[in-house]
């Protein structure tokens, strides 16, 4: 099972602020993997897939980089309504199909 | 617009069966292309594939949940189902259906969510 690694578990930041999030595969996932945001009582929505392509209608704002085992999702100048919890998962090897544990973006 | 709802009990009690049923608008589970998924999460907690499902039946199940598992679909209604067998308190989560790409294995479409809790 590969195993997804998120840091930090809690970040705080200002609206207006560059936010940038990590991701680590125990192994490595190639460039499949995909971020997801989750607000509060909410399903996740899918931000990224293929590590770096936004799913349809997500904003600019947000850009995901990396390949093999280190994964970084940006989100370039952090809105009001980004404040959630962002998850990675990988799709290279299966099953399992895993997530990581979750970075919750609070306000600072 | 593809649609999913989750529904079924939302109280179990320990050592029964919890049952789910997804329905899906707005797409053919039989169009081919996905997998149908079921994913939980505890409360305050983090994301847990539970499996998924073809239209044609065939199912990949998380190794840790595989013995108490079981999805199936039903083409008719344009649904599939979830029955996980022996539940204790640690079955406690949101579950949420999903469509996840064949090739592409990540979930575009999720439903709502339903909690599930289970209690004596």
């Amino acid at each position: 099972e590969i195993v997804m690694t998120q840091s930090p578990a809690t970040l705080s930041v200002s609206p207006g602020e560059r936010v940038t999030l990590s991701c680590r595969a125990s192994q490595s996932v190639s460039s499949n993997l995909a971020w997801y945001q989750q607000k509060p009582g909410q399903a996740p929505r899918l931000l990224i897939s293929g590590a770096s392509t936004r799913a349809t209608g997500i904003a600019a704002r947000f850009s995901g980089s990396g390949s093999g085992t280190e994964f970084t999702l940006t989100i370039s100048s952090l809105q009001s309504e980004d404040f959630a919890v962002y998850y990675c998962q990988q799709y290279h090897n299966w099953p399992p199909l895993t997530f990581g544990g979750g970075t919750k973006v609070e306000i600072k | 617009q593809v649609q999913l709802q989750e529904s079924g009990p939302g109280l179990v009690k320990p050592s029964q069966t919890l049952s789910l049923t997804c329905t899906v608008s707005g797409d053919s589970i039989t169009s081919g292309g996905y997998y149908w998924s079921w994913i939980r999460q505890h409360p305050g907690k983090g994301l847990e594939w539970i499996g998924n499902i073809y239209y044609t039946g065939s199912t990949y199940y998380s190794p840790s949940l595989k013995s108490r598992l079981t999805m199936s679909v039903d083409t008719s209604e344009n649904q599939f189902s979830l029955k996980l067998a022996s539940v204790t308190a640690a079955d406690t989560a949101v579950y949420y259906c999903a469509r996840v790409g064949i090739a592409v294995r990540h979930f575009d479409y999720w439903g709502q969510g339903t909690l599930v809790t289970v209690s004596s």
